[in-house]
């Protein structure tokens, strides 16, 4: 089984609107971390937000927000206010503490934000 | 800190020549991982060490690929002998050992490295 999926290949959204990246998830660590990293045309990988499995409220960084819904094993990533330098590769990312600490990255979602 | 420090940052190079990629981590990361990103395959992990011990090298393609973590401070991944197939931007990064903690637990990349095999 996947360990992270993304279902949405590419993402169209409007500047200025918010958009939702989508992002479930596999584990049965009970100690883990979620992550999400943006990917520029540019190529560097850029971490955004960080999630813990234990944490209580839902993660924010600036416009970025993390939508978790543990029971659900999702993670999805909210972007407000969306720019043009937003477009981008976004891949979610999951770290298994008790299981060799090793990362998990989805397959990714290009976003693109039309003016 | 300067980051994930990798080199060279574009390599070309012709079929049946050994590649070394080279990559300094964030001092204090005791886990290296490297990947590789292809458009037809994605962000593949090839192998991961901590404290400059290989913990999983179920990645590396194949007898090809050898990597070192000959240090806290170094690592390389080489080639031989290289084929068109390798061509693909090569990532290092590196994290703390993990924790209840957004600097524990987080990953930061290099800006890796682009390989052309000819």
């Amino acid at each position: 089984a996947q360990k992270i999926t993304q279902t949405q290949p590419g993402m169209f959204v409007q500047e200025k609107e918010a958009v939702t990246l989508d992002c479930t998830y596999d584990t049965s660590d009970p100690s883990y971390g979620l992550f999400w990293y943006k990917q520029p045309s540019s190529g560097e990988m850029i971490f955004l937000i960080y999630q813990g499995s234990y944490d209580q409220q839902n993660a924010t960084e600036g416009r970025y927000s993390l939508n978790f819904q543990k029971a659900r094993k999702s993670a999805n990533l909210v972007i407000s206010a969306s720019q043009l330098g937003d477009s981008a590769m976004y891949f979610c990312a999951m770290r298994e503490r008790n299981t060799g600490n090793q990362f998990y990255f989805g397959t990714g979602t290009s976003l693109t934000v039309i003016p | 800190d300067a980051g994930v420090i990798q080199s060279p940052r574009h390599e070309v190079t012709e079929m049946g020549q050994e590649v070394t990629l080279r990559c300094k981590p964030i001092s204090g990361h005791d886990y290296l991982f490297w990947y590789r990103q292809t458009m037809m395959r994605g962000l593949e992990l090839l192998i991961y060490f901590n404290n400059n011990v290989p913990i999983d090298d179920s990645g590396m393609p194949e007898d090809r690929f050898s990597a070192k973590m000959p240090n806290a401070s170094f690592s390389t991944l080489k080639i031989q002998p290289s084929e068109p197939r390798d061509s693909a931007v090569y990532f290092c990064a590196s994290s703390l050992p993990g924790g209840a903690s957004h600097d524990g637990d987080t990953q930061y990349f290099g800006p890796g490295t682009r390989l052309t095999v000819l």
